[in-house]
């Protein structure tokens, strides 16, 4: 059963450093998504993706945030100037039907910012 | 206020009984997910349900939605020590952002 991949699974990095997580999504799908969870809390919507542009926002997404779709294969999420708090698990997914229909999640990468 | 709260916060179990999770919304919405997460792992879509369907089966998973009341129930029957885990509800309420609850830490004991 194809499924969503995210590398690395884990990544560490010092504040202000760029970090750059990847994801390759179920190959057939069209929309494209981000989501972070700091220990403890809520899944949170960071970014949708659709037709190569973003389609929505959260207020979490500032212009720390870019997400870019280099290839026909991968989707990335950059940090550009790591804070502590963006510590959490990101979470990548895909759905293919339509905007509000199930969406496929990746197994997670867990960034650390020391 | 937040859209999709589940109830409760967490709940134990013996293997064998049946759990139920609760969801409560507030914003119309086109239809309601539950997913499973397990410890520090990604999440899994269990069941989708539509504003205008009442209840969907999937397996040993019951889901109703009562949009009247704006709320959802997740029944897990005969439930597994590998059911161990958090449950969420998601929902849309505006737009396509996937909204989560703050989930229900589901524990089976053996």
């Amino acid at each position: 059963e194809p499924e969503v991949t995210q590398t690395p699974s884990h990544q560490v990095t010092q504040m202000g450093q760029e970090v750059i997580l990847r994801c390759v999504p179920i190959s057939n799908h069209l929309y494209f998504y981000w989501y972070r969870q700091i220990l403890g809390q809520k899944v949170e919507f960071l970014v949708s993706f659709y037709n190569n542009e973003i389609s929505e926002k959260s207020e979490i997404f500032d212009d720390q945030f870019s997400v870019e779709r280099p290839d026909g294969s991968n989707f990335t999420l950059k940090i550009r100037s790591t804070k502590l708090e963006d510590s959490a698990m990101y979470f990548c997914a895909s759905g293919g039907q339509g905007r509000t229909d199930t969406q496929y999640f990746g197994p997670g990468t867990r960034l650390t910012v020391l | 206020s937040q859209q999709g709260e589940e109830d409760p916060q967490a709940l134990s179990i013996q293997e064998g009984e049946n759990a139920t999770m609760n969801c409560s919304y507030k914003t119309s919405i086109n239809n309601l997910q539950w997913y499973r997460q397990n410890s520090g792992r990604g999440l899994v879509h269990l069941i989708l349900i539509r504003s205008n369907e009442r209840e969907k089966h999937s397996g040993r998973l019951r889901v109703t939605l009562d949009t009247s009341k704006k709320s959802s129930s997740l029944l897990i029957t005969a439930s597994r020590a590998a059911d161990t885990a958090s449950y969420f509800c998601a929902s849309f309420p505006q737009g396509n952002m996937l909204t989560f609850g703050g989930g229900t830490r589901l524990m089976v004991k053996p």
